[in-house]
């Protein structure tokens, strides 16, 4: 069974801290992906990477970065955390499509509260 | 612009009966389709998917129907069983969109004992 990892399930900070939310797969996967899940608006894309050292925009990266330096891991960056940013955000895992259609694999999330 | 759409925010069943979720999208480029389930407080659970040259792909109690002249798909689930209560997403892939998902916005599916 596929392992997605994220390190906290519910997180507290304050306004104009800096915050990383890390994501683990055990599972050898090419892609990562970060969402973030809003009530009615369902899953958002924030960033993704096909490979290490690789990233691309989702749709809504404003606010956002990332680091893959080691293949399993993906780490999501809140440069300067506002209270917009309140969310449930959620850490997903594939093969790559190269191999066919492959559904993701979600970790259980992180609850973060920006205070 | 919403590309998929879950215009359903809720469905109450009674158990024993068939759940039926339905899902409509705008992008003709899509090829791949997906269902999952997520409990309150987990991450989404892959339930079923289904790829465009087919037109229903069928799990245990889980059917998935694709209409492409319609842009429209749906989720049965038959019997439905009050563990089946959760949050439904339907989620499309484009090809050579390097396994990127659009998501619904989710459907909460209440199965009534």
């Amino acid at each position: 069974d596929v392992k997605v990892t994220q390190s906290s399930r519910y997180l507290v900070k304050r306004t104009g801290e800096k915050v990383f939310l890390e994501c683990v797969q055990d599972m050898d996967h090419e892609n990562m992906f970060w969402y973030r899940q809003d009530p009615g608006l369902g899953l958002r894309l924030i960033y993704f990477s096909y490979d290490v050292k690789m990233k691309e925009k989702g749709d809504i990266p404003e606010g956002y970065s990332v680091s893959r330096e080691k293949k399993e891991r993906f780490s999501l960056i809140l440069e300067s955390a506002s209270t917009n940013q309140t969310s449930m955000y959620l850490c997903a895992s594939s093969l790559s499509q190269g191999r066919g259609n492959q559904p993701q694999h979600f970790g259980d999330g992180t609850r973060l509260s920006i205070l | 612009d919403q590309q998929v759409k879950q215009n359903s925010p809720s469905l109450s069943v009674q158990e024993g009966r068939i759940s039926i979720l339905n899902c409509d999208y705008t992008n003709s480029m899509f090829d791949y389709f997906l269902w999952y389930k997520k409990y309150p407080a987990e991450g989404p659970t892959f339930l079923i998917s289904i790829s465009s040259i087919k037109d229903k792909n069928e799990d245990g109690r889980f059917t998935v129907f694709l209409n492409k002249s319609a842009k429209h798909l749906s989720l049965h689930i038959v019997p439905s069983q009050p563990g089946d209560s959760a949050v439904y997403f339907c989620a499309a892939s484009a090809k050579n969109a390097g396994n990127m998902l659009t998501f619904g916005g989710g459907t909460r599916l209440m199965v009534k004992p």
